[in-house]
């Protein structure tokens, strides 16, 4: 299993552009790049998934290079609500273990 | 809507006691998960089940033991409790590669054994 690698926490400020990268020197080729996002007392949520290139859904964008190495996590306009923990993880599809790591712990301000 | 059901938010347990940790899904998944969660650590396994009656092992399963006697329930046993399995305890479930293998969580229960 690839193993990544966060920053441990990030502050922004409201309507500012977040972006969260992701290291993983190790990803396989049938490997995905998964985000979750997870609020105090909550679980983790889905956030965005991706294999290469770009993707984007009504939450987040992400942006995946050629090389696959890293990803960049992209959140449009934050708000205080958005104050969370993310975690990227990478595993294949058929896999059953899933390795969450510490996550990136970002914190919004008014 | 998803939705996966833990049984208690919060239990406070002794030291030696035996520990029932139940969830319940609702999507007919056939992958279930049971991660504990400590501050710096992240999430991290502890078994995980891909069918009815069958488990293997995650990251940490010392300790713990698990049941899956029907689909929809992945219950989660500390046979004998220690302080040092205080914590949050997360359980998911998913669909595997046509649902991208996307986890669902329970909205965890902290356990604390004194």
């Amino acid at each position: 299993l690839a193993k990544t690698t966060q920053p441990i926490s990030m502050d922004s400020y409201e309507g500012q552009e977040v972006n969260i990268t992701c290291s993983h020197n190790n990803i396989a080729t049938n490997d995905y790049i998964t985000w979750y996002q997870q609020f105090p007392s909550q679980g983790p949520r889905f956030i965005i998934q991706g294999y290469k290139t770009k993707v984007t859904n009504e939450v987040a964008s992400l942006f995946i290079p050629a090389d696959r190495k890293s990803s960049t996590l992209s959140l449009p306009r934050v708000s205080l609500s958005d104050t969370a923990v993310y975690y990227c993880l990478v595993g294949d599809l058929g896999g059953f273990k899933t390795i969450f790591g510490a996550g990136t712990r970002l914190f919004v301000k008014a | 809507d998803v939705k996966v059901t833990q049984s208690s938010r919060y239990l406070v347990k002794r030291t030696g006691e035996k520990v029932f940790l139940e969830c319940v899904q609702d999507m007919d998944h056939e992958n279930m998960f049971w991660y504990r969660q400590d501050p710096g650590l992240g999430l991290r396994l502890i078994y995980f089940s891909y069918d009815v009656k069958m488990k293997e092992k995650g990251d940490i399963p010392e300790g713990y033991s698990v049941s899956r006697e029907k689909k929809e329930r992945f219950s989660l046993i500390l046979e004998s409790a220690s302080t040092n399995q205080t914590s949050m305890y997360l359980c998911a479930s998913c669909e595997p590669v046509e649902a991208k293998n996307i986890q669902y969580f329970g909205a965890g229960t902290r356990l604390s054994v004194l």
